[in-house]
């Protein structure tokens, strides 16, 4: 039931781009991604809602297909406070919250 | 404005000790959670809860409890700490059940 997410991990240089993909095998109500820094507490990236609604804080973007129960997130132009572990979160039924999340992307960035 | 507090931030247990873990929020957050986080594991939800007076079941609930007596608190419990209970936990609230905000986490090693 947890969705597996790939790459596991991935090196980047400043200004690249990088995809991190999320996969269920349950039908989804959201997508949730979030980011977390190492000693710190995860935080809140995006959301990606059944029928198409997306609603995030920063600038990066995401897509989900729901034929495939597959997010996407799309990290452009990559900085290094970018550098983080990624985590999406996938909700089954709606208004509780109450994610599964994946094992994670480590992704550094590299000067 | 605080955010998600946690207490305590670093915790030793023996084997068969009891203790409970307090997060609290100023945000008048509805909606509140419990997470574990083990290396490679990704979070995991153990319990949460909707409402003051409401708690759920989540992936990993067995051999903890918990309480929402009222609505800016959500307590956890753990009866007979067991060593398979070390584990970064991390308390979350949300208002709507979309955008989770953290708290710091608790460091729990049980001997």
């Amino acid at each position: 039931q947890q969705p597996v997410q790939s790459p596991q991990a991935v090196i980047l240089r400043e200004g690249e781009d990088a995809v991190i993909n999320c996969s269920s095998s349950k039908a989804l109500y959201s997508v949730h991604w979030y980011r977390q820094k190492h000693g710190e507490a995860p935080v809140f990236l995006m959301i990606l809602l059944k029928g198409g609604e997306q609603k995030g804080h920063e600038k990066i973007s995401a897509s989900f297909n729901e034929k495939k129960q597959q997010s996407s997130l799309y990290l452009t132009a990559s900085q290094l406070s970018y550098s983080g572990t990624y985590f999406c979160g996938t909700e089954i039924t709606g208004n509780t919250g109450k994610l599964i999340f994946g094992q994670g992307t480590t992704l550094q960035v590299k000067p | 404005n605080a955010g998600v507090t946690q207490t305590p931030k670093f915790r030793v247990l023996k084997t068969g000790q009891s203790m409970t873990l307090l997060c609290a929020q100023d945000m008048n957050h509805e909606y509140m959670y419990w997470y574990r986080q083990d290396p490679g594991m990704g979070l995991r939800l153990i319990h949460y809860s909707v409402g003051e007076g409401t708690t759920a079941k989540g992936e990993v609930p067995d051999g903890y409890n918990v309480s929402r007596l009222k609505k800016q608190n959500f307590l956890l419990g753990l009866e007979s700490a067991a060593p398979s209970q070390t584990s970064v936990y991390f308390c979350a609230s949300s208002y709507t059940g979309f955008e989770q905000f953290f708290g710091p986490g608790t460091r729990l090693t049980v001997l």
